[in-house]
């Protein structure tokens, strides 16, 4: 079965360092790689896609994801973190014509 | 503008009683799907649908029930055999089950069973 792992249910760092949140996923193919954010009592909203075309990926509010095929991973980094960076990050896997699979998420913590 | 409108934000209920949560998209997607959210444990879906008049369980449905009567809405009633309903849940749709387009997500409903 597909599976999505993201290492790390919380993680802190200092505000204008770099954020690395790691993502690894289990698949004979290489599927559709997504994140999302999420702020506390609200949806989730989509910060980048990976669907087979480069394989480094932009996103909004200064996110980018690199898919590594030979790691099984699509890691999340973000140059300089900002205090409004804080929130709840998903990693999430649609293997081909299946349903999307959710990591279990890590919080972002933003230190002054 | 385009999206997702659940209701309602938050709702508080008596234990035994049941519960419907609305989803209503303008999105003109086909599938559409509900997810429970607890702390530490990510999304788990509970019922999802490709099309109208059809839908299939997903990995938590048990007390959970659906129904798929119109394409832009697709309510989710929690019933009196969820035996822990307290929980955030979570509407989205996608364009189809099949391809690579994104979920889209709607506010959220905080249901709190007293």
């Amino acid at each position: 079965a597909q599976s999505v792992t993201q290492l790390g249910s919380h993680v802190s760092v200092s505000e204008g360092a770099l954020v690395l949140l790691r993502c690894n996923y289990s698949s004979s193919v290489p599927p559709y790689l997504f994140w999302y954010v999420q702020y506390p009592n609200q949806g989730l909203q989509l910060l980048l896609k990976y669907t087979s075309a480069a394989t480094l990926v932009k996103g909004i509010n200064g996110f980018e994801a690199e898919f590594k095929k030979s790691e099984t991973s699509f890691h999340l980094t973000k140059p300089s973190a900002h205090m409004s960076d804080a929130a709840e990050y998903f990693c999430a896997v649609r293997p081909r014509d299946d349903k999307i699979i959710f990591g279990k998420g890590t919080r972002l913590h933003i230190l002054p | 503008d385009g999206g997702i409108t659940q209701s309602p934000k938050y709702l508080f209920r008596k234990e035994g009683q049941n519960v419907t949560l609305s989803c209503e998209q303008n999105l003109n997607h086909d599938a559409m799907y509900w997810y429970r959210q607890d702390p530490g444990q990510g999304l788990r879906l509970i019922y999802y649908s490709q099309i109208v008049n059809d839908f299939q369980k997903g990995d938590i449905a048990e007390g959970y029930s659906v129904s798929r009567e119109k394409k832009e809405s697709f309510p989710l009633t929690v019933t009196s055999a969820q035996k822990n309903p307290t929980a955030f849940y979570l509407c989205a749709s996608s364009i189809t089950n099949k391809n690579t387009g994104e979920l889209f997500f709607g506010e959220g409903s905080r249901l709190t069973v007293l």
